[in-house]
């Protein structure tokens, strides 16, 4: 079975300062994952996916994820914290079954960005 | 850009009755989710829809819920008996090809008095 693990319920950084959000994954076969941002009173909106194409994958509002099978990890980064960027964030990973792709959801980490 | 709209935004119901979540899913997806994110907690899994009928539900996903989709645009989640630990934030979402991201409503957030 699927699953993932954030570390770390809550990150502080500075703004301006490098943003790295954990993430491992658990799964027996080649891996869909994908990173969400939930901003208050939001739903859950799609910073980035990988697929299986290239191990580095970009997303919106600057962020990347590496993808790296030998630590089954796929952390989140972004070169410089910006205010806008408060908000909880959700590792995930899909779990295949028959007709159905659902989503596996790590614990999330609130990012908290320091003026 | 299409999205998942949901309403209500907010439904206060009194334990034990009926209560009916709306979804309306991006039009040409086919695969459809209902997760929920109880406070301070992780977004669970409750169920998935494709080909008009359940693929698969959760152990949360008991006699009390069911999901429809009964007009080809609408998809409902439907708690027939709420209780109090029914009280969480739903979320639909949908997708065109399975291993495609899932696209999310902003949610209806449940309150059982």
């Amino acid at each position: 079975a699927q699953s993932v693990t954030q570390l770390g319920s809550h990150v502080s950084v500075s703004e301006g300062a490098l943003v790295l959000l954990r993430c491992n994954y658990s799964s027996s076969v080649p891996p869909y994952l994908f990173w969400y941002v939930q901003y208050p009173n939001q739903g859950l909106q799609l910073l980035l996916k990988y697929t299986s194409a290239a191990t580095l994958v970009k997303g919106i509002n600057g962020f990347e994820a590496e993808f790296k099978k030998s630590e089954t990890s796929f952390h989140l980064t972004k070169p410089s914290a910006h205010m806008s960027d408060a908000a909880e964030y959700f590792c995930a990973v899909i779990s295949l079954g028959d007709s159905s792709y659902k989503l596996i959801f790590g614990s999330g980490t609130r990012l908290l960005v320091r003026p | 850009e299409p999205e998942v709209t949901q309403t209500p935004s907010h439904q206060v119901t009194q334990m034990g009755q009926e209560v009916i979540l709306r979804c309306v899913p991006i039009s040409n997806h086919l695969y459809f989710y209902w997760y929920r994110q109880i406070l301070g907690q992780k977004v669970e899994f409750l169920v998935s829809f494709y080909n008009n009928e359940i693929s698969e539900k959760s152990e949360i996903f008991d006699d009390q819920f069911s999901v429809e989709r009964p007009d080809g645009s609408n998809f409902t989640l439907k708690i027939r008996s709420t209780k109090l630990e029914d009280s969480a934030m739903y979320f639909c979402a949908s997708s065109g090809v399975g291993n495609q991201p899932q696209h999310f409503g902003d949610g209806t957030r449940l309150s059982i008095l």
